[in-house]
């Protein structure tokens, strides 16, 4: 089991630029969640995802974000455009319920300048 | 709807002693509660969770945690600090019939062991 894979693990961009951040989940596994986690904030969950439908966006900070989840093995955490308090690591997890605990990947460190 | 609050953002404890991390939690319904560790320039990892039955559960590398509803918390233990639990603790929680397992975490607790 190659975990829950995040890319790239590692963005710079400029203030204004496109950011897309992607995710593979565990394999069988069928909610996925993306979390932001700052300094100031924490852990903030921004959505997630159940049989790839989205079922709580309400933590989406403003419509700058967006997020899709075509098929069970690919997501995509989108922000358009970006600014510099969006750095931020970035992390998605996957999980299979009622009982199993949440499988984080190993985050994307974004900077936007 | 859930929240959690972790008592101390850093702990400092020297290598061998007691680890101590404090943990309450509020819920609306019976509560799901885990424990993540976060080493740096990683996820976070699970260490151990509790669900239903016996209150105190084991998690890996020693550590446990004891589920106290009347005082609503669950604080995680560990002996005998060593110096590869340096690294940050997160405490979370989510309903029991929460789709999906959406967990609230606490704020973290960064622990720094001393030789």
């Amino acid at each position: 089991d190659a975990g829950v894979i995040q890319s790239p693990r590692h963005e710079v961009t400029e203030m204004g630029q496109e950011v897309t951040l992607r995710c593979k989940p565990i394999s069988g596994h069928n909610s996925l969640f993306w979390y932001r986690q700052t300094m100031m904030r924490g852990l903030e969950l921004l959505i997630y995802f159940n049989n790839n439908v989205p079922i709580d966006d309400s933590g989406m900070p403003e419509d700058r974000f967006s997020a899709k989840m075509p098929n069970a093995s690919f997501s995509t955490l989108k922000i358009q455009p970006s600014e510099p308090r969006d750095s931020a690591v970035y992390f998605c997890a996957s999980s299979s319920p009622p009982n199993s605990p949440l499988h984080f990947g190993n985050g994307t460190r974004l900077t936007v300048t | 709807a859930q929240s959690v609050t972790q008592l101390g953002s850093h702990v400092s404890v020297s290598e061998g002693a007691l680890v101590l991390l404090r943990c309450n939690y509020s819920s609306s319904v019976p509560p799901y509660l885990f424990w993540y560790v976060q080493y740096p320039n990683q996820g976070l990892q699970l260490l151990l969770k509790y669900t239903t039955g016996a209150t105190l559960v084991k998690g890996i590398n020693g550590f446990e945690a004891e589920f106290k509803k009347s005082e609503t918390s669950f604080h995680l233990t560990k002996p005998s600090a060593h110096m590869s639990d340096a690294a940050e603790y997160f405490c979370a929680v989510s309903g029991l019939r929460a789709a999906g397992n959406k967990l609230t975490f606490g704020g973290g607790t960064r622990v720094l062991v001393k030789p």
